[in-house]
């Protein structure tokens, strides 16, 4: 079954440390890989995705992810940590020959970024 | 979050009655879904919308009926629901030439 793994439930950082949030997935062929983060009462915002090509994308607001096919991991991260970074993140992959289109997501990992 | 917009942000509802959520997506996509997030679980993808035809039911109750009269609307009818569909529900589109979605803000609802 295709599954994607966010093996941490919350991730506790300093401000202005580096940040890594986990993922894992199991899919079959070269699947689509992103990362979507959740404020409190507000829908899924996108950060990033990769396709194809180099295996560190940038997103926004600092964000970036690296994808290890070996280890089939795509892990999200950030340089300095900001306060305001705090909130729910989630991992997920679509299969490109899926023509639902449809996300299988990952649990989700709640960051907290302390003053 | 203005590209995707969902009404109402909140509701509350008996068993017994009927209601119906809103989604509309003003990006010019072609795919619209709806999802249920719950609390200490995964994101559920409910349904998909291809080019207002619907490609995907994961084996969702009946209780739950989906309409999508064009590519930019998008309804979920709700009747008989169990105090077990209070949740987050979440409208996303997408264009098939990029694979990310865009959700809405979601309706929380309160089935009583």
């Amino acid at each position: 079954a295709q599954s994607v793994a966010q093996p941490e439930d919350q991730v506790n950082v300093a401000e202005g440390n580096p940040l890594t949030v986990k993922c894992t997935y199991s899919v079959s062929g070269n699947p689509y890989l992103f990362w979507y983060v959740q404020y409190p009462n507000r829908g899924l915002q996108f950060l990033l995705k990769y396709i194809t090509g180099d295996n560190l994308v940038k997103g926004s607001y600092g964000f970036e992810a690296e994808f290890n096919k070996s280890q089939t991991s795509f892990h999200l991260k950030k340089p300095s940590a900001l306060v305001s970074d705090s909130a729910l993140y989630f991992c997920a992959v679509r299969l490109p020959m899926d023509s639902s289109y449809k996300l299988i997501f990952g649990s989700g990992t709640r960051l907290l970024v302390r003053p | 979050e203005t590209g995707v917009t969902q009404t109402p942000r909140h509701l509350v509802m008996g068993m017994t009655n009927k209601k119906s959520l809103k989604c509309e997506q003003h990006l010019g996509h072609n795919a619209m879904y709806w999802y249920k997030q719950s609390a200490k679980k995964p994101l559920e993808l409910m349904f998909v919308y291809n080019f207002k035809e619907q490609t995907e039911n994961n084996s969702v109750p009946s209780r739950f009926s989906p309409e999508c009269p064009n590519s930019s609307h998008l309804f979920l009818h709700l009747h008989t629901l169990q105090p077990e569909d209070s949740a987050l529900y979440l409208c996303a589109s997408s264009q098939e030439a990029a694979p990310e979605q865009y959700f809405g803000p979601g309706t929380r609802l309160t089935v009583t």
